[in-house]
């Protein structure tokens, strides 16, 4: 069974840079039959997808963002990555990661697994 | 912009039906956005109910179903139980690994 837990700096200030990873267990990262995803969600409020990175690297993000994400894989610590820099208040979520199967030449879209979420409040 | 609309609450007696709906502000919602659902209970993460429209995940109680109805997307509770009651979020894939939300419908049982 796929595990995701997430991790994070718990606090950041406006403007700084956020840095979460997600830990997989029950399979490897670099499997061909994931990709993986970011979805954050703010308190109170609704999901918001903030894109989707394959173990080759390929990425794919939530335009709505402006080009403040970005994605990666780390195989050799069983990891993927988010980065988002510029932060504001609006960006104050509980942050999920969450698998895409790909059971073969396509992968779904929908999400299968997802972790625990790690909330991230930006504040001074 | 795409939006995708839910109703956002809904209410069921313990036994009863409820539908809940996935639109799109822009066309109809078809097999071809894969539809899936999402239930959340509080301080929990999502749990993935239905995907690709009507498939089942694992686990998941044989009394939700998934369908389209007419333009939309529709998540239907057949004998509704006091602990279904939660947040539901569908999903639509809009195309080019790009997916987007609804804002999500809560439902209450009563």
């Amino acid at each position: 069974q796929l595990q995701l837990q997430e991790s994070g700096p718990g606090l950041v200030k406006p403007s700084e840079t956020l840095s979460l990873t997600c830990n997989v267990s029950g399979d490897s990262v670099s499997s061909d039959h994931y990709y993986w995803g970011w979805i954050r969600q703010p308190p109170g409020k609704g999901l918001e997808w903030i894109g989707s990175v394959y173990y080759t690297g390929s990425t794919y993000y939530n335009p709505s963002l402006k080009s403040r994400a970005t994605m990666s894989v780390d195989t050799s610590k069983s990891q993927i990555s988010l980065s988002l820099k510029s932060l504001t208040a609006a960006d104050t979520a509980v942050y999920y990661c969450a698998n895409r199967d790909c059971p073969g030449a396509s992968c779904y879209p929908h999400f299968q697994h997802w972790g625990r979420g790690t909330l991230v409040t930006v504040s001074s | 912009q795409t939006v995708v609309t839910q109703e956002p609450s809904l209410s069921v007696s313990p036994g009863g039906t409820v539908v809940f709906t996935c639109g799109l502000t822009s066309g109809s919602v078809s097999t071809r956005h894969y539809p899936s659902w999402y239930q959340q209970t509080p301080g929990q993460s999502p749990r993935t109910l239905i995907y690709r429209t009507d498939v089942r995940s694992s686990g998941v109680p044989e009394r939700f179903s998934g369908s389209i109805l007419g333009n939309k997307a529709a998540l239907t509770i057949t004998g509704a139980q006091a602990d279904d009651e939660s947040a539901y979020f569908c999903m639509l894939y809009l195309g080019t690994g790009s997916v987007v939300f609804g804002g999500g419908t809560k439902l209450t049982v009563l």
